[in-house]
């Protein structure tokens, strides 16, 4: 297990409403990417933060916003929710750029409903 | 944009037997990733590639990527029910700015082991 925790592991919501999944980074991360990951498909590039600031966008409406906290923890908020946001979000975190590994480290992921 | 297809898209193999799964990205590649990922979970990191020609193995499992850095495999040996579950490639997109690696998917590939 990597030392990313992500919460909260379910959610339904309806169309039309807002919510916010949060992600813990791995100790000594300074940098949390999301990913927004469908069904039968592979993992879709959402944003990054990389100390306190995003650092990088896929290809996602303004709706999805995200924040990053002085303890590098971070926050995903999606606003007006349709069908097609129902989907697994993963985040990953990552040492500082210069340290000898460049792996990702993923957390377990929240799976979204939306009704 | 960059896009990575892997083939095939599901494989059932007997326990004992050898597979292969491709990943075909359709630009050059400087940084490949395979992870591993069992339903609705996170992704494990299994293994990443960088160079053209590099190959690298941890325990029955063996990557490779070509000499013109568009195409990489993996390679399972003697396969057990362990090794059961979805294998997805990714690629850095080599966004420009700090941080980690930006990484874009392929779709995924099923393993399925039968005993």
């Amino acid at each position: 297990e990597t030392g990313v925790t992500q919460s909260p592991t379910h959610l339904i919501k309806t169309r039309g409403q807002q919510v916010t999944l949060r992600c813990s980074s791995q100790s000594g991360h300074n940098t949390v990417s999301w990913y927004q990951q469908a069904l039968g498909q592979g993992p879709q590039f959402i944003f990054q933060y990389y100390r306190e600031e995003e650092n990088g966008r896929g290809n996602f409406p303004p709706r999805f916003s995200g924040l990053q906290f002085p303890n590098y923890s971070s926050e995903l908020n999606v606003n007006a929710l349709e069908l097609d946001d129902s989907a697994l979000y993963l985040c990953a975190s990552s040492p500082p750029p210069g340290t000898s590994s460049n792996e990702q480290y993923f957390g377990p992921g929240t799976r979204l409903t939306v009704t | 944009s960059q896009e990575l297809e892997q083939s095939p898209q599901s494989l059932i193999v007997q326990e004992g037997k050898n597979l292969t799964i491709n990943c075909t990205s359709s630009k050059t590649l400087y940084g490949l990733y395979w992870y591993k990922q069992k339903y609705g979970e996170g992704l494990i990191f299994l293994m990443m590639l960088q160079k053209g020609g590099e190959e690298k193995s941890h325990e029955k499992i063996t990557a490779k990527l070509d000499e013109k850095k568009q195409q990489s495999s993996l390679h399972i040996t003697a396969s057990q029910p362990s090794h059961a579950g979805i294998y997805l490639c990714g690629a850095d997109q080599n966004l420009v700015g700090g941080g980690a690696q930006k990484l874009v998917f392929g779709q995924g590939t099923r393993l399925t082991i039968n005993p």
